[in-house]
């Protein structure tokens, strides 16, 4: 089973700074296969990045996902008071699913 | 618009058994393949189970391979989830989600329904 690490844990940042969260594969994943996901508090995931970097529809364009391999990035060019949330990726292999950890995206 | 509705969750004994239900609206059901994903309470996404468009495919995380049961009834745009053998750790919030159709994602969610495995 391929194994997703999401860094870091929890990233600290400001209002209009520029986000950049890690997912690293336990071995290689097609780009067709990796997706994220945003969690806010009592709300269900929301679709952001699908095939590492195909934005879902309606998801603004300061989302962004690149990668390939083993090493895929999500990153948020200019924060909003709306995009503190919890950030997910996941991968397909095998006829299954995995998600990364998580990374918690908090207000400096 | 899209609509998932999940039902069926509540308190359950170890050992126990419960079928969860996500009522689908809003597209064409029997178009998507759907998915069963979890949340342990603080905690992060665990994928459950897929099931194909027609229900002859199915696949599980290697968890719940064995106990749980993926289904679907496309006359009344409904999916199931049948749970058998329940554990403390089967405790989380249950997700229905609809699949990214001709990729590999999960576009559509429920707002989820709560099991809670306890004695």
């Amino acid at each position: 089973e391929i194994v997703l690490t999401q860094s870091p844990g929890t990233l600290s940042l400001s209002p209009g700074e520029r986000a950049t969260l890690s997912c690293r594969a336990s071995q290689s994943v097609s780009s067709s296969y990796l997706a994220w996901y945003q969690q806010k508090p009592g709300q269900a995931p929301r679709l952001l990045i699908y095939g590492a970097s195909s934005r879902a529809t309606g998801i603004p364009d300061r989302f962004s996902g690149s990668g390939s391999g083993t090493d895929f990035t999500l990153t948020i060019s200019r924060l909003e008071p709306e995009d503190f949330a919890v950030y997910y990726c996941q991968q397909y292999g095998s006829s299954r699913y995995t998600f990364g950890q998580g990374t918690k995206l908090e207000i400096k | 618009e899209v609509q998932l509705v999940e039902s069926g969750g509540g308190l359950v004994q170890p050992g126990g058994s419960l079928r969860l239900s996500c009522a689908a609206s809003g597209f064409t059901f029997t178009m998507y393949w759907m998915h069963w994903v979890r949340q342990a309470p603080g905690k992060g996404l665990v994928w459950v189970s897929r099931i194909n468009s027609d229900g002859t495919r199915t696949s599980y995380a290697g968890s719940v391979q064995g106990r749980f049961t993926i289904s679907r009834d496309n006359a009344k745009n409904t999916l199931f989830l049948q749970m058998t053998s329940l554990t403390a750790d089967d405790t989380a919030v249950y997700y229905c989600a609809r699949d990214l159709y001709g990729d590999y994602a999960q576009d559509s969610w429920g707002q989820g329904t709560l099991v809670t495995v306890s004695s």
